[in-house]
């Protein structure tokens, strides 16, 4: 079954508005991996967030972590149409191995210019 | 520092073919990982590679192999291919340490006619 699900599947806005996507996992983790995948092409890493943080910032991406709801989400401020993409939370695998990820299904964000 | 390459970026290849795709890590990354993604499953890990040994492996058949060399590089196998193995594979390399980031490549998009 899956670990990480993201909440919405997909996600449709005007450029210049905030993107929120969520991400809910099952296990206790020690860590969650934020992604991006522009159409068929490979996974671009955004941001790592340990379970002793509670938020963390890179750019214009805000990711936050609440452990005791099992879950995640992702911010895009100011959205742009080049933040167009699928967005994906990872979560460790066994004993907390990030070589063996666990991926949701992903929220497709399309921002219209 | 160069990203993760994957090679060829594209296949085609017949069904009973085999087939093997090839990935460098960055450099100094001794873990590589083999991820397929397909939009029934979505994204699988296969297995991981440290050191030239597999430490972990999916839920995936025999079929399904790898190697790793000395310097990292990593060969993935599929022999007797069938039309359910076309798929995007991705590979991701990582210090392999608990709780490092897994960066991934481009992929190989496989198509088995």
């Amino acid at each position: 079954s899956q670990q990480g699900e993201e909440d919405p599947q997909a996600l449709s806005i005007q450029e210049g508005e905030n993107a929120t996507m969520n991400c809910s996992y099952k296990t206790s983790i020690n860590n969650l991996q934020w992604y991006r995948q522009n159409s068929g092409r490979g996974l671009v890493h955004l941001i790592l967030i340990r379970s002793n943080e509670r938020e963390k910032h890179s750019g214009r991406l805000r990711v936050t972590l609440d452990t005791s709801k099992k879950s995640s989400s992702l911010l895009i401020t100011a959205s742009r149409a080049a933040d167009t993409a699928s967005y994906f939370c990872a979560t460790p695998g066994d004993g907390g191995s990030n070589y063996k990820l666990t991926f949701g299904k992903g929220t497709l964000l399309t921002v219209n210019p | 520092k160069a990203g993760v390459t994957q090679t060829p970026r594209y296949l085609i290849k017949t069904r009973g073919q085999q087939v093997t795709l090839s990935c460098s890590p960055i450099s100094g990354h001794r873990s590589v990982s083999w991820y397929q993604q397909t939009p029934g499953q979505g994204l699988q890990f296969l297995f991981e590679y440290f050191s030239e040994t597999q430490r972990n492996k999916g839920n995936f058949p025999g079929r399904f192999s790898g190697r790793q060399f000395s310097n990292s590089r990593s060969e993935m196998n599929v022999s007797t291919l069938e039309l359910g193995d076309s798929a995007l594979y991705l590979c991701a390399s990582s210090l392999g340490g608990e709780g490092t980031e897994a960066f991934f490549g481009q992929g190989t998009r496989l198509t088995v006619v």
